[in-house]
């Protein structure tokens, strides 16, 4: 069954450091998205993503956040500067139609920043 | 802002005793509703959904009741079994908005 995946699993950083998370989309789907999950807290849109450009950002999403799709396969959120308090658990999503409905999740990648 | 709440962070239930997860929304502008579980060190995965047109959605073990004059979903997993243990995240969007989560529910069967 295809999956989305996500590498790095875990990911340790210095604050002020950049950091790139990456995501393989199921590979027919045309909807991309990032969530966040700070420990003990709900599962927050980040953005989403279509036809190489986004199309909705919460308000996490400011000027230290941006995505690219770098090639047909790979789908990418980078922090430019991180602050402690990126620190959460970063899920990718994908889904097919245009409608939100039953997005698709990758396993997250674990971000600390020290 | 909660849009989305599911107000028992915990649940414990008896193997093949029914499973009642509750979440109750405000925003009157969703019309549709996913349920995700989520296993420790897993992303969530896509369960059960409903259409605010319906009131009802049943597939296999597991049903998702809609009331919208309440604004109030539950699922029901019936029998529960030992791997439904994980937590329970209630989702909604409006439209082509994007899904809105609450802080998810953890279920607990016990053999």
């Amino acid at each position: 069954e295809p999956e989305v995946t996500q590498t790095p699993s875990h990911q340790v950083t210095q604050m002020g450091q950049e950091v790139i998370l990456r995501c393989v989309p199921i590979s027919n789907h045309l909807y991309f998205y990032w969530y966040r999950q700070i420990l003990g807290q709900k599962v927050e849109f980040l953005v989403s993503f279509y036809n190489n450009e986004i199309s909705e950002k919460s308000e996490i999403f400011d000027d230290q956040f941006s995505v690219e799709r770098p090639d047909g396969s790979n789908f990418t959120l980078k922090i430019r500067s991180t602050k402690l308090e990126d620190s959460a658990m970063y899920f990718c999503a994908s889904n097919l139609q245009r409608a939100t409905y039953e997005q698709y999740f990758g396993p997250g990648t674990r971000l600390t920043v020290t | 802002d909660q849009q989305v709440k599911q107000n028992s962070p915990s649940l414990s239930v008896q193997e093949g005793r029914i499973s009642i997860l509750n979440c109750d929304y405000t925003n009157s502008m969703f019309d549709y509703f996913l349920w995700y579980k989520k296993y420790p060190a897993e992303g969530p995965t896509f369960l059960i959904s409903i259409s605010s047109i319906k009131d009802k959605n049943e597939d296999g073990r597991f049903t998702v009741f809609l009331n919208k004059s309440a604004k109030h979903l539950s699922l029901h997993i019936v029998p529960s079994q030992p791997g439904d243990s994980a937590v329970y995240f209630c989702a909604a969007s409006a439209g082509n908005t994007p899904l809105v989560f609450g802080k998810g529910t953890r279920l607990s069967v016990i053999a």
